[in-house]
């Protein structure tokens, strides 16, 4: 089973419409990340998380919002969809126990491909 | 400002020709972290390596070898004997461990790679 589950993978709706993005994990990690991809553009920020207390704003969180239910689910919403929020959405978590093999790397969720009509 | 610059926005080759990715970053830490991903057409993104900024010994897996510079604030990627399942695009990020984005990934714009046999 993947350890970075994004639900939905796809999702086509109308602008205007409030829509939400889950993402799940099972890797134990406190820091839970969104980012949004758009062609010829990598990836930018939009939320970050330490844990369930501490929301950060990333680089473009307008038009966002988010939400940790606990350690293992962070949500992104979009209150009213607008067509430049097509997107690719990753969410990724990382750990920063102990430094380590894996201290500092990013685990990606598979996305969710998000448009907007 | 782009921390992560990837100059080359498109890359073609033929089957079996070596290719090197070029990657300069940007940051005033003394502590920070170097990423690559590929990004398959198939659209997630899948981990290659992580260096950090202690750490400026080359590394070599299998075809994929990369080079790290600090003189020169870069960390090139080198696919050798270059394969069609390496056409993707590939990312090359930056994780500073001073910055306001809780330790998140700045993402360069990416090198999309064509391998054509």
């Amino acid at each position: 089973d993947a350890d970075v589950t994004q639900t939905p993978r796809n999702r086509i709706t109308k602008t205007g419409k409030r829509i939400m993005l889950e993402c799940s994990q099972t890797k134990g990690h406190d820091r839970m990340y969104w980012y949004r991809q758009d062609p010829g553009l990598g990836l930018r920020l939009i939320y970050y998380s330490f844990d369930v207390k501490d929301i950060n704003k990333g680089e473009i969180s307008d038009g966002y919002s988010v939400s940790r239910q606990a350690q293992a689910k962070f949500s992104l919403s979009l209150e009213s969809a607008i067509p430049n929020q097509t997107a690719l959405y990753f969410c990724a978590t990382s750990d920063f126990g102990s430094p380590g093999p894996i201290y500092n790397e990013q685990f990606f969720g598979p996305g969710t491909r998000l448009t907007v009509l | 400002a782009q921390k992560v610059t990837q100059a080359q926005t498109e890359i073609s080759v033929v089957e079996k020709e070596d290719v090197t990715l070029d990657c300069v970053y940007e940051t005033r830490d003394t502590t920070y972290y170097l990423f690559w991903y590929k990004q398959p057409p198939s659209g997630e993104l899948v981990f290659l390596i992580r260096r950090n900024s202690f750490d400026e010994q080359n590394e070599i897996s299998g075809r994929y070898s990369w080079n790290f510079q600090k003189s020169t604030s870069s960390f090139n990627f080198t696919i050798t004997a270059s394969q069609v399942v390496d056409s993707a695009v590939y990312f090359c990020a930056l994780s500073e461990t001073n910055s306001n984005s809780g330790y998140a990934l700045n993402f360069g714009k990416g090198t999309s790679l064509l391998v054509t046999p």
